[in-house]
């Protein structure tokens, strides 16, 4: 099956700062690569998301890219804010039955 | 509030009690699923219905778990003779796919068993 790897576990960064979330997944099939924002004690919330179609996606401080021959996707959060803490998931999955493999989270920590 | 509501938000037992979860997801959605998630870990797929039939099941799903979508709409997940391994949140989401895989979560519901 999919194995998502999420690295680095906590990323602590400065108010303005930009924040890098790397993840490599296994199974070259997976076509629909997802973000998720999950703040304590509240709900995962899709932020962002991909499809291999594509290797870059941006939605104003937040951009998506993808390499597909490496099996890679990373998040990028530019001028970071307290708000932007949080643990951010990824996740991979292919067309079918969607059933997304979810990373292990990244703990972001934006100190004002 | 027009999201996935889950209910209830909070649930305490002891070990060896059943107990049982329900999902309502957005109106429409045909797609709904339902995932476990422990501290320090992304959520981990238990499960997923198309309307009410019920296409896959996870490994993690022991045969003391049960779910159902008996009319296509709401869910429960079922888990009988709760063991303290079981404490975690349940979390479900639902999709409008096969048009877009776009998933909407909950807000899950915490299990605790002593």
């Amino acid at each position: 099956g999919e194995n998502v790897e999420q690295h680095p576990s906590t990323l602590s960064v400065q108010e303005g700062d930009s924040a890098v979330i790397k993840c490599t997944y296994s199974d070259s099939a997976s076509n629909y690569f997802p973000w998720y924002k999950q703040e304590l004690g509240k709900r995962p919330q899709l932020i962002i998301d991909i499809r291999s179609n594509v290797g870059e996606k941006k939605d104003q401080r937040i951009a998506v890219t993808l390499n597909k021959t490496a099996k890679h996707f990373s998040l990028h959060i530019t001028e970071t804010q307290p708000e932007d803490s949080a643990v951010y998931f990824c996740a991979a999955s292919k067309g079918g039955s969607y059933i997304p493999t979810f990373g292990r989270g990244t703990s972001l920590i934006v100190h004002p | 509030d027009t999201g996935v509501s889950q209910n209830p938000r909070h649930k305490i037992t002891k070990r060896g009690q059943n107990v049982t979860f329900r999902c309502d997801p957005i109106s429409e959605h045909n797609r709904l699923y339902w995932y476990r998630q422990t501290l320090g870990q992304g959520p981990e797929f238990l499960t997923y219905f198309q309307n009410e039939a019920q296409l896959e099941k996870s490994r993690l799903l022991s045969d003391r778990f049960s779910a159902e979508r008996p009319k296509g709409s709401f869910s429960t997940l079922e888990i009988q003779r709760t063991e303290q391994g079981d404490s975690a949140m349940y979390l479900c989401a639902s999709s409008p796919a096969p048009s877009t895989d776009t998933q909407y979560f909950g807000p899950g519901t915490r299990l605790t068993v002593l």
